[in-house]
């Protein structure tokens, strides 16, 4: 079955500096993949999803692309601030099923100022 | 819109005892999640609904674990007798049907089991 995985934390980066989270993935057929954050004390929101080779997903400054070759889907951030701080998780749909989704550990990232 | 509602925010019980947790999901979302969050497993699916209907169980744990929508406004995950290793963060969430589903997630119930 469709399997992910997400890069280890804790993360710890300075104010302003460049982030990136690794995810990787296993996947039969081509499942969209998506980046969740989850801040402290709140439920997992939606922060960025691609729904096919090449696509990019993107926001608040956060970027991911889809790369069929390689099998990975890594978060980046140029540039990254105080209220970044959280846990954030790579998640990818089963096979032939987005409904249904195959999540990391997640990863935590804490920024200081 | 409200977003997806769960209660309690909080539930603090002893062990044996019946714990429910409630689930109000987005008007019009035809899915519902129910997961589980611990340190040690990360992020588990419990059990899915379409339009009321449970379609995957396969995370539920154990019998001490059931389920149910009875209606598109609202579901309930219940332990029958709970046990401390059920401790953990529950979260709910909805989505609505199509090839790029989002999930929306409730804030979270934080049960602990004494």
């Amino acid at each position: 079955g469709n399997s992910v995985t997400q890069m280890e934390g804790p993360v710890t980066l300075s104010e302003e500096a460049f982030l990136t989270i690794n995810c990787t993935y296993t996947a039969t057929g081509y499942p969209s993949l998506f980046w969740y954050v989850q801040y402290p004390g709140e439920g997992l929101q939606l922060l960025l999803k691609a729904t096919k080779a090449d696509d990019k997903g993107s926001n608040k400054g956060f970027e991911a692309t889809y790369r069929k070759e390689t099998t990975s889907f890594h978060l980046e951030k140029g540039s990254v601030q105080v209220s970044d701080s959280a846990v954030y998780f790579c998640a990818l749909g089963d096979a032939g099923n987005n409904r249904k989704l195959i999540w990391g550990l997640g990863t935590s990232l804490a920024v200081n100022p | 819109d409200a977003g997806v509602i769960q209660s309690p925010r909080h539930e603090v019980t002893e062990m044996g005892q019946e714990v429910t947790l409630r689930c109000k999901p987005i008007s019009g979302h035809d899915y519902l999640f129910w997961y589980r969050q611990t340190m040690m497993r990360g992020l588990e699916l419990l059990i899915y609904f379409n339009n009321n209907v449970p379609i995957d169980d396969s995370g539920m744990p154990e019998d001490r674990f059931s389920a149910k929508m009875p209606n598109a406004s609202f579901s309930t995950l219940k332990i029958q007798p709970s046990e401390p290793r059920d401790s953990a963060v529950y979260f709910c969430a909805s989505s609505l049907r199509g090839r790029t589903d989002t999930q929306y997630f409730g804030p979270g119930t934080r049960l602990t089991v004494l």
